[in-house]
């Protein structure tokens, strides 16, 4: 079955440093999509970062990058020089059949000054 | 374009009362689907729909129902609301490699 594992709750970043969230798949289809979404306390969902399983190179949107392992089975959200406005739950997903995600429990970034 | 729009925002129910939540999305999207988000979790398929009329079980269907008459329009029906349906509601609609969420709607089963 399809999973995505997300090991980090919580994460502590000061403002401009990088930071990185951990996510890890599993899947026996070789053909998938990766996605990184943000949520604020406002609560909506917004889409940050695309990675396909075909893509030769990394994501990367901005200052947001996705560091795709795909021996490991990782993909890994990094965001540079952090901002306050970065402060959110970050959700891991994996697109199955027929579009629909299959989310992490996510993890909650707080970005200090 | 609106995108993907959810009425209401919130709404409280007490237990064995029926509602409807609406979703309407303006772009031609085929496919959708119905997200719940309990607290501190990620989101669950309920439901979703490749097209009008038809319609298929996510992971957590039961005490729901959807419909697909149009493209447009794809309502979530909670009959006999209970306290474990006490969640957010997400609707979406897929194109190319993104999923477009509407805004949510935080329910209440009291």
């Amino acid at each position: 079955a399809q999973k995505i594992t997300q090991t980090q709750p919580g994460m502590f970043v000061q403002e401009k440093e990088a930071v990185t969230l951990d996510c890890t798949y599993d899947t026996s289809d070789p053909s998938y999509g990766l996605f990184w979404y943000k949520q604020p306390s406002s609560g909506e969902m917004i889409f940050l970062i695309y990675q396909g399983s075909y893509d030769q190179q990394n994501a990367t949107e901005g200052r947001y990058s996705l560091n795709f392992q795909k021996a490991r089975k990782s993909a890994n959200l990094v965001i540079s020089a952090s901002q306050l406005g970065d402060s959110a739950m970050y959700f891991c997903a994996m697109r199955e059949g027929l579009g629909a995600l299959i989310f992490g429990k996510g993890t909650t970034l707080s970005v200090s000054s | 374009n609106a995108g993907v729009t959810q009425t209401p925002k919130f709404r409280i129910l007490k237990i064995g009362q029926s509602m409807t939540l609406q979703c309407t999305q303006d772009m031609n999207h085929n496919y959708m689907y119905w997200y719940r988000q309990d607290p501190g979790m990620g989101l669950k398929l309920i439901y979703y729909s490749v097209g009008a009329g038809i319609t298929d079980k996510g992971e957590v269907p039961n005490g729901y129902n959807v419909s697909r008459s149009t493209t447009e329009d794809f309502p979530l029906r909670l009959e006999l609301a209970a306290p474990s349906q006490t969640s957010v509601y997400f609707c979406a609609s897929w194109a190319t490699y993104e999923q477009y969420f509407g805004p949510g709607t935080r329910l209440t089963v009291t």
